[in-house]
């Protein structure tokens, strides 16, 4: 059973370029949120996805936004990329919206750098 | 927003000496979780805490939800190399919508475990 899946792993871009981040949640889950973990730091949340719509959002501007498909995949999109985007991004994936915390699942996720 | 104090830092101990670690905040948690982060890995879940003053094991670590609700603290025994990671606390707020998505994490506690 395959767990959370992100990809890519890595990724470098330049200041002022647009990214795509991908996860595939784990299998039977149907919510996805997404964390960036700046270095040193702890992770905060972006926002949370379920039935292909955003449900709840962090303190992120819009520059951060998202998808998730009918397959319950999700993509993170951040626009005119900042040095201070630099992280490692999280994928989590739950079971219900409602879920308990020790059914969520955080991916390996995909660091990003911005030159 | 609110903030949780993680500390130490980081620490540097000898195999088999026993490890504490405590998160506070200035505000009230309904949930306190404690997670561990392997280079290049995503958090995974070691302790949930639900009740205010429980107290909760998992093998070699024990983890406490303060009288308060505003506190909590990890304890490892008789450390071992694999021990060897960042430690992150996490608050929950809530679960009216949903749960996941408002964690907080603190900024964690490096471990350093010398054989």
């Amino acid at each position: 059973d395959a767990g959370v899946t992100q990809s890519p792993t890595h990724l470098i871009k330049t200041r002022g370029q647009q990214v795509t981040l991908r996860c595939s949640p784990k299998s039977g889950h149907d919510t996805v949120s997404w964390y960036q973990q700046a270095l040193g730091q702890g992770p905060q949340f972006i926002f949370q996805y379920y039935e292909e719509e955003e449900r709840q959002r962090g303190n992120f501007p819009d520059r951060f936004s998202g998808h998730q498909f009918p397959n319950y995949s999700s993509e993170l999109n951040v626009n005119a990329l900042l040095l201070g985007d630099s992280a490692l991004y999280l994928c989590a994936s739950s079971s219900d919206i409602r879920a308990n915390p020790e059914k969520l699942f955080f991916g390996s996720g995909t660091q990003l750098s911005v030159l | 927003g609110q903030q949780l104090n993680q500390s130490p830092q980081s620490m540097f101990i000898q195999e088999g000496e026993d490890v504490s670690m405590n998160c506070t905040s200035s505000s009230i948690f309904n949930t306190w979780l404690w997670y561990k982060q392997d280079p290049g890995e995503g958090p995974v879940l070691l302790i949930a805490l639900y009740k205010a003053g429980e107290l909760t094991s998992n093998g070699r670590l024990t983890a406490q939800f303060g009288i308060t609700r505003k506190d909590s603290f990890l304890n490892i025994s008789a450390s071992i190399p694999s021990d060897v990671g960042i430690y992150f606390c996490a608050g929950l707020l809530g679960r009216t919508q949903g749960g996941s998505e408002k964690l907080v994490f603190g900024k964690g506690t490096k471990l350093t475990v010398n054989p």
